[in-house]
């Protein structure tokens, strides 16, 4: 069956980096495109970046473009979002998923000083 | 951006009664491939990740309970569920996978009455 598993969150202060990583199995990875979305303590859920399926276009949410990157490694069958100048806005927890329908447990990033 | 508007933020319904949410997307989300809207609905509960009810606007997902059913006119989309139970306490949030930046509805809190 389909599997996500997202990595990588943690504490960070604010204007600092993180990567977060989510392995995949259960399906040919290299064949679907892939999204992270977001969701901040008491909000709802957001939209942040996707990914084609052989890495070769991306979009992001205005919120993140110019800070975060989004990028695949197929042979690894992981996805990867590096965030960098992170701000105390970015602090939610990370979901990768496929299509709409699988998603993954998700990952805590907390941007505190 | 298309944007998505959720109604209402919340509602309280009785156990075995009818509650219903409603969507509205600014513009159409047909996918002229194969007729179908992009439009995708999903349950949320604390501390766990989006569970996908409803796609392409009225597909059930494998597994979902047929209590729940999605439905459209134009822009216009609802989802429904037929006869509340307990385990259906959560916040539903609609989403359009039309275009990028994909863009989810504010959510609704549903509550037993």
């Amino acid at each position: 069956q389909v599997q996500l598993v997202e990595s990588g969150g943690g504490v960070v202060q604010p204007g600092r980096s993180l990567r977060l990583s989510c392995a995949a199995s259960g399906f040919t990875f290299s064949s679907y495109a892939m999204h992270w979305v977001r969701q901040a303590p008491g909000k709802g859920l957001e939209w942040v970046a996707v990914i084609s399926y052989d890495g070769s276009n991306k979009y992001y949410a205005d919120s993140v473009k110019g800070r975060f990157t989004i990028s695949r490694d197929n042979s690894k069958n992981t996805l990867y979002l590096q965030m960098n100048s992170l701000k105390i806005e970015d602090t939610a927890v990370y979901y990768c998923g496929r299509n709409v329908t699988d998603w993954g447990q998700g990952t805590l990033v907390t941007v505190s000083s | 951006e298309i944007m998505v508007t959720q109604s209402p933020d919340s509602l309280a319904v009785s156990l075995g009664e009818r509650a219903t949410i409603n969507c509205k997307s600014s513009q159409t989300v047909l996918y002229s491939s194969n007729n179908k809207s992009c439009l995708a609905w999903y349950q949320m509960k604390p501390g766990q990740p989006p569970k996908v009810l409803i796609y392409w606007a009225s597909t059930r997902h494998s597994g979902v309970p047929d209590r729940f059913s999605g439905s459209e006119s134009g822009t216009d989309f609802t989802l429904t569920i037929s006869s509340l139970q307990a385990e259906d306490v959560a916040v539903y949030y609609c989403q359009q996978y039309y275009n990028t930046p994909q863009t989810f509805g504010q959510g609704t809190k549903v509550e037993i009455k």
